[in-house]
């Protein structure tokens, strides 16, 4: 079955420590990719996405992604984490082109230690 | 701007019940969907609405209806709750119909547990 997997559900790392959440989907043709964060008891929202050009794309809060059509993967990456980079993150995909439909994966679910 | 709100924030229901699950954008936003979120699974489309008057089926449509009342506002009918459905619901909206490009808002969420 056609899907978007996530490794490591849970992540535990220090601050300061580099952070990389892999991502790898298995649909065929354009697909459009997105990572979405959800912060302790706030709603989800958006990190980054890539529809085309640079494969390497920068959102938010210093992290970034690269996109590696050959491996169908889209992973994300932080240099240094925070504290307050505590949180559950969600790699999307959209494969349907021509719709809005998202699939997601099961997220990844990273404890910053101060 | 409120953005995406969703009601109510939890509910607990018996087996058998039904209840409704309201969704509200004000950012004149085309697309609404309805999300479930368990544990380990990450989120799974229930339904979707590209535009006003039209739904389509999602991930997980079994045992839910939805109506698109009007442009801003997206329900979730639950007929009669089953255990399994026990969840967090998450309404989003996306500004276009179509192109997959658009960045979803999201609502709070609904807290639902069926005994």
């Amino acid at each position: 079955a056609q899907s978007v997997s996530q490794h490591n559900h849970h992540v535990i790392l220090s601050e300061a420590a580099s952070l990389e959440l892999g991502c790898n989907y298995s649909y065929g043709g354009t697909v459009n990719l997105f990572w979405y964060v959800q912060y302790p008891g706030q709603h989800l929202q958006l990190l980054l996405k890539y529809f085309s050009g640079d494969p390497l794309v920068k959102g938010i809060k210093g992290f970034e992604a690269e996109f590696i059509k050959s491996k169908f993967s889209f992973n994300l990456r932080k240099p240094s984490v925070q504290w307050s980079d505590t949180a559950e993150y969600f790699c999307a995909v959209n494969p349907y082109y021509g719709n809005n439909r998202l699939a997601f994966g099961k997220g990844n679910q990273v404890v910053v230690i101060p | 701007n409120a953005g995406v709100t969703q009601t109510p924030k939890f509910q607990v229901l018996k087996t058998g019940q039904s209840m409704t699950l309201q969704c509200a954008q004000d950012m004149n936003h085309n697309s609404m969907y309805w999300y479930r979120q368990d544990p380990g699974m990450g989120l799974r489309l229930i339904y979707y609405s590209a535009s006003e008057g039209t739904t389509d089926k999602g991930e997980v449509p079994n045992g839910y209806n939805v109506s698109r009342l009007n442009k801003r506002e997206f329900s979730l009918r639950l007929e009669s709750a089953a255990p399994s459905q026990t969840s967090v619901y998450f309404c989003a909206s996306s500004v276009g119909t179509s192109g997959g490009f658009d960045e979803q808002f999201f609502g709070p969420g609904t807290r639902l547990t069926v005994l």
